[in-house]
């Protein structure tokens, strides 16, 4: 099975950077996922690691170690419109589903 | 718009009645899934097709639960003898083989 913790909640200042870690204990692995989800929205896709390392993507990173079950979503220049559920997600071995972790909702304070 | 669209976006039914959700996925993804998702939690995969074929359907919540793709197009899901404890928005997503993309998702309230 997986089992997959985040933060329930981070606030955050506008401007600022804030790092959203992500820690997973898997049965199988096959890359990892964030996923942005605003209240009453549907998530949208953020970044997907598959290999160690840092991937940047403007002003969203993420970065994976696979020997530690560690991933970490940084989120640079912080805007008021980035507040919102962030959801780390497992896919599985056979890369058929993803099991998501409980989501970190960060706020965003002027 | 080109992606995935779920209907209805909410459903309110009586404790008892049967209810069903449709998803058309994005047209050239073959795979498909269905989630649930409950206030304050991540989503919970409940099942996952691939063309017309079901090939994960143990993590469907209970026998009242079915999901169907007939023609390896939309997705239909099944509660039947709903129940309050089925309340929860219902997501689906599809996928050309990486990344999945989300749907608006049917919100259910049963009263």
């Amino acid at each position: 099975g997986q089992n997959i913790d985040q933060p329930t909640e981070m606030t955050a200042t506008e401007g600022a950077i804030v790092q959203i870690n992500c820690t997973y204990q898997t049965s199988g692995f096959n890359g990892l996922f964030w996923y942005q989800q605003h209240a009453g929205e549907a998530p949208t896709f953020l970044s997907y690691n598959v290999l160690d390392g840092l991937e940047e993507k403007g002003r969203f990173s993420s970065f994976l170690s696979r020997s530690k079950g560690y991933s970490y979503l940084l989120l640079k220049e912080l805007q008021m419109k980035d507040s919102a559920s962030y959801l780390c997600a497992v896919r599985d071995q056979a890369g058929n589903m993803l099991t998501f972790g409980g989501g970190t909702r960060l706020m965003v304070k002027p | 718009d080109t992606g995935v669209s779920q209907n209805p976006r909410h459903k309110i039914t009586k404790r008892g009645q049967n209810v069903t959700f449709r998803c058309d996925p994005i047209s050239e993804h073959n795979r498909l899934y269905w989630y649930r998702q409950t206030l304050g939690q991540g989503p919970e995969f409940l099942t996952y097709f691939q063309n017309e074929a079901q090939l994960e359907k143990s993590r469907l919540l209970s026998d009242r639960f079915s999901a169907e793709r007939p023609k390896g197009s939309f997705s239909t899901l099944e509660i039947q003898r709903t129940e309050q404890g089925d309340s929860a928005m219902y997501l689906c997503a599809s996928s050309p083989r990486g990344e999945q993309f989300f749907g608006p998702g049917t919100r259910l309230t049963v009263l």
